[in-house]
């Protein structure tokens, strides 16, 4: 199975701040990995797709690179609407795998 | 707008079985395009796949919950329904349903999700 691991699992930020999100994998995946945003009790909801196509509908503040087996989901300026948990899946392979979360919190 | 819900028990005891269903709404689940899958959240944990389906029956399960998942489709009612078997505490999450994307395997959109409590 393709590992994800998250970091950090958790950042505290600002209104207005710029905040970074980096998921690695343990294997090559090309750019088959998505970002994901929840609330508590709330479904997940796609941010991102092909490791930095915007789904429609969602703010341009949001962007995803990717260097290797490395990736970055960047929020430009943190809006409070954006305190949430983001996560990363691989969608490169079956089985498909999550990284285990980073919670963005209020500073 | 395509939307999902998730029906079924919030309790099930250790040892049973859970059984799930899933109505797809706004859209059809016959599509050409997408897989319907079934993801699960433990309490306070991130999301595990379970397995996904096709329209015409085709379905990829996650090896770690293989032996005892069994997911099937209606068409005629638009629904797919998730089966776990001899299922345990660690069983115990929410359980979500999503339309998967065939290329891009990604989840879009998402169930509200159900809890599933196994206890007894």
């Amino acid at each position: 199975d393709i590992q994800m691991t998250q970091s950090p699992s958790s950042v505290s930020a600002s209104v207005g701040d710029r905040v970074t999100i980096t998921c690695r994998a343990s294997q090559g995946i090309s750019s088959w990995l998505a970002w994901y945003q929840q609330k508590p009790g709330k479904a997940p909801k796609l941010l991102i797709y092909a490791a930095s196509s915007l789904q429609s509908g969602v703010p341009s503040r949001f962007s995803g690179s990717e260097s290797g087996t490395d990736f970055t989901l960047t929020i430009s300026s943190l809006q409070p609407e954006d305190f949430a948990t983001y996560y990363c899946q691989q969608t490169k392979s079956f089985p498909l795998t999550f990284g285990g979360g980073t919670k963005v919190e209020i500073k | 707008q395509l939307q999902l819900q998730e029906s079924g028990p919030g309790l099930v005891k250790p040892s049973e079985t859970l059984s799930l269903t899933c109505t797809v709404s706004g859209g059809s689940i016959s599509s050409t395009s997408h897989y319907w899958g079934w993801i699960r959240q433990p309490p306070g944990k991130g999301q595990e796949w379970i397995g996904s389906i096709y329209y015409s029956g085709s379905t990829y399960y996650n090896p770690s919950l293989n032996s005892r998942v069994t997911i099937s489709v209606d068409t005629s009612k638009n629904q797919f329904f998730l089966k776990l078997r001899s299922v345990t505490a660690a069983d115990t999450a929410v359980y979500f349903c999503a339309r998967q994307q065939q290329l891009e395997n990604c989840f879009d959109p998402w169930g509200q999700g159900t809890r599933v409590t196994v206890s007894s």
